[in-house]
């Protein structure tokens, strides 16, 4: 399948831990989303990289959230000191940057969090 | 002002009628839209884009872009219960896709 893979899927973790989530986006592809999404809402937008970089981040993440994509290819978010707030579904999605279709995004199932 | 509305939903449609979906955006130089479908517990898919004025079809779905308005809208034709999902209106500055909340459709057979 070459698809955009997340790992985990779920993942349940007390208040104050730190977690990471991986994301493979589709091979050829050279822009990389995070997004996250709560109940009842659309995907927020997080961050992005084209390639190994990172352009730009919302200002509603935290500094508690980092996100790397080393060498181009995978990327992790980790979160920080958990919050419960911060339970949501993250969402990874990749794009290949070419004219207008650049926002032609390709998501991945998800990383569900649940913060006790 | 949020950057994409959708119309509130939830909007349910006998089989085989017309589900209607409208969508208002706020940044004028967006360039490119489109709208995403999200079956519960999953994550959204492409199902249409349209980049230029005037109507777009794909079988039994049709995107309608007026870009003086900032309004873009959605038409499911012969709509059949596995079209129940929450629709997605997205919209593209140049480096972000914008999400609206989302409309959900109950197909009823």
């Amino acid at each position: 399948d070459t698809g955009v893979s997340q790992d985990p899927r779920h993942k349940i973790t007390k208040r104050g831990q730190n977690v990471t989530f991986r994301c493979d986006p589709i091979s050829e592809h050279n822009r990389l989303y995070w997004y996250r999404q709560t109940l009842g809402q659309g995907p927020e937008f997080l961050t992005y990289f084209q390639n190994e970089a990172q352009l730009e981040k919302s200002r509603l993440l935290s500094d508690r959230f980092s996100a790397e994509r080393p060498k181009g290819s995978f990327s992790t978010l980790e979160i920080q000191r958990t919050e419960q707030g911060d339970s949501a579904m993250y969402l990874c999605a990749s794009s290949l940057r070419r004219d207008v279709n650049t926002g032609e995004l390709f998501f991945g199932e998800g990383s569900r969090l649940t913060v006790l | 002002q949020k950057e994409v509305e959708q119309n509130s939903g939830p909007l349910s449609v006998p089989e085989g009628a017309i589900a209607s979906l409208n969508c208002t955006y706020s940044d004028r130089v967006s360039q490119s839209f489109f709208w995403y479908r999200q079956y519960s517990g999953k994550s959204p898919e492409l199902i249409m884009s349209i980049y230029s004025n005037g109507d777009k079809e794909d079988g039994r779905f049709t995107a309608q872009l007026n870009k003086a308005s900032q309004y873009v809208s959605l038409l499911i034709r012969d709509s059949q219960p596995s079209d129940s999902a929450t629709y997605l209106c997205a919209v593209f500055n140049g480096y972000k896709l914008s999400f609206g909340a989302g409309t959900t459709v109950t197909v009823r057979a």
